[in-house]
């Protein structure tokens, strides 16, 4: 099946630092989705891109589908305590049967106020 | 709007007993899922559903069971429960196949 690897695993940073996360793929998505999952809840959409090349922002968050439509990053710029959580990404085939989201193993945010 | 509810939020089942975990929305969505959590291992598909009446099986199915009888609701079924099944369960809709999953607060499952 496909695999997805996302990195790191886990980031320890101080407030107001920028992050960056990515995810790559070895076969090629037509949609890359970004959820965070804050503890004891499940994960929320922060970012969906459908584009190769695709780069969107959400606040303090921006989103990139790479143009191999093999990989995606999220950056988050000037983090807050309220930031913490583990980070998703997704990626999607929305054709055929195979349209299911494969998910990444996380990204472990921590942030030291 | 309630969005993707589970219950229970918590339970803790012996081996060998049954139990189901609820999942309903109450968004008309036709896709719904099922996944478990476990730490550092991401979110496993075990079945999902394109609609009602329709299932097939996803990543892990092995020691669950599910049905669709409506478009809200998604049960999942564990027959005998086993310690591996330990896990965070979380159900999603979504409402057509290219779009993003909303995601319900997920049901914590010890078996003991």
């Amino acid at each position: 099946g496909q695999q997805l690897n996302q990195s790191p695993q886990s980031m320890f940073i101080q407030e107001g630092e920028d992050v960056s996360m990515n995810c790559t793929s070895s076969s090629i998505f037509n949609t890359w989705l970004w959820y965070k999952q804050d503890p004891g809840e499940g994960p929320v959409l922060l970012i969906a891109l459908y584009k190769a090349g695709e780069l969107t922002s959400n606040g303090r968050l921006t989103a990139q589908f790479g143009i191999t439509r093999k990989d995606s990053f999220l950056n988050i710029s000037a983090s807050i305590p309220s930031d913490v959580g583990i980070y998703f990404c997704a990626g999607q085939n929305s054709g055929g049967s195979n349209y299911k989201l494969t998910f990444g193993k996380g990204t472990l945010l921590t942030v030291n106020p | 709007n309630a969005g993707v509810t589970q219950t229970p939020k918590f339970h803790i089942l012996k081996i060998g007993q049954s139990m189901t975990l609820q999942c309903t929305q109450d968004m008309n969505h036709n896709y719904m899922y099922w996944y478990r959590q476990d730490p550092g291992m991401g979110l496993k598909l075990i079945y999902y559903s394109v609609g009602a009446g329709i299932t097939d099986k996803g990543e892990v199915p092995n020691g669950y069971n599910v049905s669709r009888s409506t478009t809200e609701d998604f049960p999942l079924r564990l027959e005998l429960a086993a310690p591996s099944q330990t896990s965070v369960y979380f159900c999603a809709s979504s409402r057509d196949r290219g779009y993003g999953y909303t995601f319900g607060s997920g049901t914590r499952l010890t078996v003991v």
